[in-house]
């Protein structure tokens, strides 16, 4: 079955990028089927989309945070990856990385990964 | 686009029916069939529980069903058990310009 599982750093300085990737297993993040997108959530908050990318590497970003992000994808790895450039402590959040059928029409996230916590602190 | 309106909490006993609702515009939950539901424990990722309205995938319970009336969406949970307390997201396509999607802000529900 596809799995998606995120990494990279859990603590990031003010003013630095953020960066973390996430892995697909089981299936291929070339499929046609699909956008894979960045989903975050702060602590005790609601969820925030960030932005998505299809394997042709068209990209759709929330407008909120559309100056400081970069999603891109790597097909020979199976992965796609986030970067969220001058970080404050209002990026705190856990992440997660989704598979959105919003390709597809839909517009819906039916796979989640398990999201990784980043905290933004000196 | 602003984000959904979900009440913050509801709460029911085991065996009862309880609905939340998710109240957008015309520009998102009025204009499409295209609204998303997700329920969260506690340190958990979100888990797809409605899509399209009121489409279950493949191994959730028929316990949950969706439900649209204009601008507002809603979730409706049978027969109470108490591993359904949990966070609820409701999501909407927006359409364009960006973001595509929107989410509600939640909804704690209290199995007592």
């Amino acid at each position: 079955q596809v799995q998606l599982q995120e990494s990279g750093p859990g603590l990031v300085k003010p003013s630095e990028t953020l960066s973390l990737t996430c892995t697909v297993s089981g299936g291929s993040v070339s499929s046609g089927s699909y956008y894979w997108s960045w989903i975050r959530q702060p602590p005790g908050k609601g969820l925030e989309w960030i932005g998505y990318i299809y394997y042709s590497g068209s990209t759709n970003y929330n407008p909120s945070l559309k100056s400081r992000v970069t999603i891109s994808v790597d097909m020979s790895k199976n992965q796609f990856s986030l970067k969220l450039s001058s970080v404050t402590a209002a990026d705190t959040a856990v992440y997660y990385c989704a598979r959105d059928r919003g390709a597809s029409g839909y517009w819906y996230f039916d796979l989640w990964g398990r999201g990784t916590l980043v905290t933004v602190s000196s | 686009q602003s984000a959904l309106t979900q009440p913050a909490s509801v709460s029911g006993s085991p065996g009862q029916s309880i609905t939340i609702s998710c109240t957008g515009t015309s520009s998102d939950v009025g204009s499409y069939n295209l609204v998303s539901w997700y329920q969260q424990h506690p340190g958990k990722a979100p888990k797809l529980m409605i899509y399209e309205g009121s489409k279950r995938p493949s191994g959730v319970s028929n316990r949950f069903s969706g439900s649209k009336s204009g601008n507002t969406a809603s979730l409706t949970i049978s027969g109470l058990q108490a591993e359904d307390e949990a966070d609820y997201y409701c999501c909407s396509y927006a359409g364009s310009p960006t973001p595509p999607v929107v989410f509600g802000g939640g909804t704690k529900l209290t199995v007592l």
